[in-house]
């Protein structure tokens, strides 16, 4: 069975700009969860989606937003990009996104901005 | 809110040391815990997961114990390789309504020397 995809695996934009990143879940997985990973704050949760529905929210301001497929692929955008922006993006994906269920994570994507 | 505590690293041991990493954690109900191993330029490998109090995760000689009247679930393995050298991650999943999220500790760096 195939991974967790993520493209582009690295990225550079600069200050204002806006960036699309997208993510295909392992086959059969619903739940697609956005994770934020910098050296100075960790791996910071930014949202999940199930079912092309978002039904949790990380803090983060409104400038980051996503969304999800009826294939279960999702894509999350930032919008008018700081340079604090700069991070490596994982998704994971998982059966249901609850409870015991483990996620599985796509190898990142490298957001540099300049 | 949900929080994880690691030890501080990083960590240096020869090759066949004794390993533990410590991880702490605070959350309401009862979680399911999981530890993540990170590679150098790849996203996070699920290592291992327990779900109840008492329940022992292991895989690849790496064992943790869920122990719910200390809230920890330190990692162990008894005789380190060089090939074990990466990040490691606790990550707790509340029950309720933290669907997809994950919050990790600040991971702990390991160099496994020959």
């Amino acid at each position: 069975k195939a991974g967790v995809t993520q493209t582009p695996r690295y990225l550079i934009k600069t200050r204002g700009q806006q960036v699309t990143l997208s993510c295909s879940p392992i086959s059969g997985h619903r739940s697609v969860s956005w994770y934020q990973q910098t050296p100075g704050q960790g791996l910071q949760f930014l949202f999940e989606y199930f079912s092309e529905t978002q039904r949790n929210k990380g803090n983060f301001p409104g400038r980051f937003s996503g969304r999800q497929f009826s294939n279960s692929r999702s894509e999350m955008n930032v919008s008018t990009l700081e340079l604090g922006d700069s991070a490596l993006y994982l998704c994971a994906s998982s059966s249901t996104g609850e409870g015991r269920n483990e996620q599985f994570f796509g190898p990142g994507t490298r957001l540099t901005v300049l | 809110g949900d929080s994880v505590t690691q030890m501080e690293g990083p960590v240096t041991l020869s090759e066949e040391a004794f390993l533990t990493i410590n991880c702490t954690y605070t959350a309401t109900g009862y979680p399911s815990l999981f530890w993540y191993v990170q590679y150098p330029g790849e996203g996070l490998q699920l290592l291992l997961k327990a779900t109840k109090a008492d329940d022992k995760g292991s895989n690849k000689g790496f064992e943790a114990t869920y122990r719910k009247e200390t809230t920890s679930f330190h990692l162990e393995k008894g005789s380190v390789q060089v090939s074990d050298s990466a990040v490691y991650f606790c990550a707790l999943r509340a029950g309720g309504t933290s669907y997809g999220k994950l919050t990790f500790g600040q991971g702990t760096i390991l160099t496994v020397h020959p």
